[in-house]
């Protein structure tokens, strides 16, 4: 299995909801990342894990909160989210520094909708 | 901080035309440069990186210090080249990405 798997695919969800997006790679990568990406923009870094700890924030607000239970998956809950956070959220998966470095493999993203 | 520069949105050339797809860094180390594509509906993928200095689908990438520069080229376009292209900059052992805002490439027949 060479892919990286993000659910759902798409997701309409109200300002008061609670939601997840779920991401799952089964390469043996050590580092899962979330990216933002909004139309017409390039992706844009959000949070990064190393190990199965969060190594990176990129001074993402606190509505999004993510979490990685072991080193296959990756989820990013989503509470009191706006308007403006609506785009396509990618996770990525890269093999641990020293094998492949710079050869981050996405998912095919979820793309959010926030009422 | 790092920062990629892609000057043009659009590049729009015609089958077996030259392509340069320009990238700008700033940056005053060593950087570590990528470039990523993205076909119509499919997922982001690594084209190449500057530390291999390959040729991949004809496109090579030769980063200049002196330019700060990491252009993409290829001396015959394709059709199916027709893509959005990304040049990346990379942190952290080239693991942590930041990207410029891209290129889309159309490639007429």
């Amino acid at each position: 299995d060479t892919e990286v798997t993000q659910t759902p695919k798409h997701l309409v969800m109200g300002m008061t909801n609670k939601k997840s997006l779920k991401c799952e790679q089964h390469m043996g990568h050590r580092a899962m990342y979330w990216y933002k990406q909004k139309a017409k923009k390039p992706p844009e870094l959000m949070f990064v894990y190393s190990y199965e700890k969060l190594s990176i924030n990129e001074s993402v607000p606190s509505r999004f909160s993510p979490e990685c239970p072991n080193s296959s998956l990756l989820n990013l809950h989503l509470h009191a989210l706006q308007p403006e956070d609506s785009a396509l959220y990618l996770c990525a998966s890269s093999p641990p520094p020293g094998q492949g470095a710079g050869e981050l493999f996405f998912g095919e993203g979820s793309r959010l909708t926030v009422l | 901080a790092q920062r990629v520069t892609q000057p043009e949105k659009l590049l729009s050339v015609f089958k077996g035309a030259p392509v340069e797809l320009k990238c700008n860094y700033s940056y005053s180390g060593s950087p570590e440069l990528f470039w990523y594509v993205q076909y119509s509906r499919q997922r982001l993928q690594l084209l190449l990186r500057h530390i291999s200095r390959e040729s991949i689908k004809g496109f090579t990438a030769d980063l200049n210090k002196g330019e700060t520069s990491f252009h993409l080229k290829k001396p015959f376009a394709q059709e199916e080249d027709s893509a959005m292209y990304y040049c990346a900059f990379g942190n952290n052992a080239g693991n942590m990405l930041t990207f410029g805002g891209g290129t889309r490439l159309m490639v007429k027949p």
